[in-house]
């Protein structure tokens, strides 16, 4: 078993829905974070957290510590939001250990 | 600009050379790491270094090597030792008060 999984592996939305990515993970951890990957490979990191939520326009990012269980909302979808989104938890000792991501396609 | 340069975006090796990748940060960090891709896979640590002249092995270190000569300098050779180098390979950096990471845009590798 992996110790990152993300759910659903492949999702396609219309535009203007609201969607949800989930991260289980099954280590202690210090910090959280969502990634988002485009086409090109290229790499940025979205979220970093440790409890609560955080929100950054139509991006929300939760995580419950006790259930190891962390999620990413996007609100109002659009095609650009069409990326592959990657759960990485910071273990103690700051390695970072990666889901396997989620490809998300938004169609117009 | 400050960030993470590698080059080139595209490599092509024949089986049986060594190649070395680039990756250069001018962001002043401490730490640089190298991650491999697969398709369905989530990004694994090859090597990773903490500081200048000091770096460590990661979980799939076999059939790599690493130097870190410079603070802004941390290349990565794949050797022949490596037996599936077709991958795409990034790059990251940390600094040391911060748990972020910094992704640099990625070499895609081809061996054949």
């Amino acid at each position: 078993k992996n110790e990152v999984e993300q759910s659903p592996q492949n999702l396609t939305a219309q535009e203007g829905e609201f969607i949800t990515i989930n991260c289980s993970y099954s280590v202690g951890i210090s910090a959280l974070h969502w990634l988002q990957q485009h086409p090109g490979g290229g790499i940025v990191s979205l979220f970093m957290l440790s409890s609560g939520k955080k929100k950054h326009g139509r991006l929300i990012a939760t995580i419950n510590i006790q259930e190891k269980h962390s999620s990413l909302h996007i609100t109002a979808s659009h095609p650009r939001d069409s990326a592959v989104y990657i759960c990485a938890v910071m273990e103690y000792g700051n390695k970072l250990v990666f889901g396997a991501g989620t490809i998300l396609r938004v169609k117009s | 600009d400050g960030g993470i340069t590698q080059s080139p975006k595209y490599l092509f090796r024949k089986e049986g050379q060594n190649v070395t990748l680039s990756c250069e940060q001018n962001l002043n960090h401490d730490a640089m790491y190298w991650y491999r891709q697969d398709p369905g896979q989530g990004l694994r640590l090859i090597y990773y270094s903490q500081i200048v002249n000091d770096f460590q092995k990661g979980d799939i270190a076999e059939g790599y090597s690493v130097s870190r000569e410079k603070k802004e300098s941390f290349p990565l050779t794949v050797t022949s030792a490596q037996k599936n180098p077709t991958a795409f390979y990034l790059c990251a950096s940390r600094s040391s008060g911060s748990h972020e990471q910094y992704f640099g845009p990625g070499t895609r590798l081809t061996v054949t």
